[in-house]
């Protein structure tokens, strides 16, 4: 069984400092990853997107992949209380259109 | 580019009536959508994934004579709650994409509330 684990926090961290989350997979064959942010009461949306080895900057946020071991990582710079959210790593294997869900870490930035 | 609408946001039932939610994707065409249920301060759950032109496949432990979904174009998919009760009030999100590597981008929700 395919499984994506992250710790559900609360992770608390004071405003301007670098937030990190991490995630976990199982399957080795995974190949596309990517993080989604959801405010309470709303649906997910997209941060971004992840494929190879390495990092991907976006704007303050900088997704890790290393699938050696089995982790991709979401790191944001200059934390604001409006990143306050449960953020969502979620994992496809090859070919597969149906991604694995993890159940979310709860970030909180407190001023 | 990449949106996705549902409709109704939000809707209120008797029990023992039967509620449509209807998702769209805007802007691309979508071979694949994705019906999700999350229970307040739970995660996601997946519920089925549906082609275009075919079956639903749900997962295990969603009754498909329930929840039904019909797929019938490349943007538009469609949930219908069937003799909604209390315990089917939930927040309903839907989700599409164009491939099996491309993302997933979701749809704004839709919150049922069964009487």
């Amino acid at each position: 069984q395919k499984e994506v684990e992250q710790n559900s926090g609360p992770l608390s961290v004071p405003e301007g400092a670098i937030a990190s989350l991490n995630c976990t997979y199982s399957d080795r064959g995974s190949q596309s990853f990517f993080w989604y942010r959801q405010y309470s009461g709303k649906s997910p949306e997209l941060i971004m997107s992840i494929y190879s080895n390495g990092d991907k900057e976006d704007g303050r946020f900088t997704a890790q992949l290393n699938k050696a071991s089995q982790y991709v990582s979401l790191l944001i710079r200059d934390s604001q209380p409006s990143d306050s959210a449960t953020y969502l790593c979620a994992v496809k294997g090859a070919g597969s259109y149906i991604p694995t869900f993890g159940r979310g870490t709860s970030l909180i930035v407190h001023p | 580019g990449a949106v996705v609408s549902q409709h109704p946001s939000w809707v209120i039932c008797k029990s023992g009536t039967s509620v449509k939610i209807e998702c769209r994707s805007l802007d691309f065409q979508a071979t694949t959508m994705f019906w999700y249920r999350q229970f307040p301060k739970q995660s996601l759950m997946l519920m089925a994934t549906s082609n275009e032109g075919s079956k639903a496949t749900y997962e295990q432990g969603v009754e498909k004579d329930k929840f039904l979904i019909n797929h019938a174009s490349l943007t538009l998919s469609t949930l219908t709650v069937t003799s909604a009760h209390p315990e089917d009030s939930s927040f309903y999100i839907c989700s599409a994409s164009t491939g099996s590597q491309e993302t997933q981008y979701f749809g704004p929700g839709t919150r049922l509330l069964v009487l």
